[in-house]
């Protein structure tokens, strides 16, 4: 499968505990986007990268969520000390610079305890 | 601030009937999306429209873009079951990061 990945699937943790996710976009897309949805809403932008490069962060990024992508390729969004508000799916998305489409991952749905 | 309003928000149809999901959007962007999503599943790519004017096709589901009203519609014809879901539009900002709609949730009923 030549898709976006994403991994895990599922995640249930304990409020205060570190969670990380990993992405992995299509081979070849340079741009990679994370974005959060919860229950009955759109999935809301919270941070992009072209390339190894984070160009954007959105405020609802706080400071206890970091996301890296060390090589280009794969990416991790970590969340630390979570809160029971930050249960929601988290999607991952690649698209190549100068197309416009977005392919999304499965996405990580995280359950906070 | 971006903002994406769809509706209605909830759709129920019978099969057979032909029915049309409204989105609008706050900006001059003339990149509109619309998006498949199945209960518990990520999102499937549907249509990306880039200019005004624009009109795609796929089997019974057309979208059009209007970017002078800033409105984008997605029209549903000759409705079937497995077209039950929920259906986002986005609108497409810089970077080409995406704001998206809350969703239309549609259920067809036989």
């Amino acid at each position: 499968d030549t898709g976006v990945s994403q991994d895990p699937r599922h995640k249930i943790t304990k409020r205060g505990q570190n969670v990380t996710f990993r992405c992995d976009p299509i081979s070849e897309h340079n741009r990679l986007y994370w974005y959060r949805q919860t229950l009955g809403q759109g999935p809301e932008f919270l941070t992009y990268f072209q390339n190894e490069a984070q160009l954007e962060k959105s405020r609802l990024l706080s400071d206890r969520f970091s996301a890296e992508r060390p090589k280009g390729s794969f990416s991790t969004l970590e969340i630390q000390r979570t809160e029971q508000g930050d249960s929601a799916m988290y999607l991952c998305a690649s698209s190549l610079v100068g197309v416009s489409e977005q392919f999304f991952g499965p996405g990580t749905r995280l359950t906070v305890l | 601030e971006l903002k994406v309003e769809q509706n209605p928000l909830f759709l129920s149809m019978q099969e057979g009937k032909n029915y049309t999901i409204y989105c609008n959007y706050s900006t001059t962007s003339d990149r509109l999306y619309w998006y498949r999503q199945d209960p518990g599943k990520s999102l499937e790519s549907l249509f990306v429209l880039l200019s005004n004017g624009a009109v795609k096709q796929e089997g019974r589901l057309m979208a059009s873009l209007d970017t002078k009203a800033r409105l984008s519609t997605l029209h549903i014809t000759a409705a079937v079951h497995d077209l039950s879901a929920t259906y986002f539009c986005a609108e497409g900002g810089s970077n080409y990061k995406l704001t998206f709609g809350k969703g239309t949730l549609l259920t067809v009923n036989p």
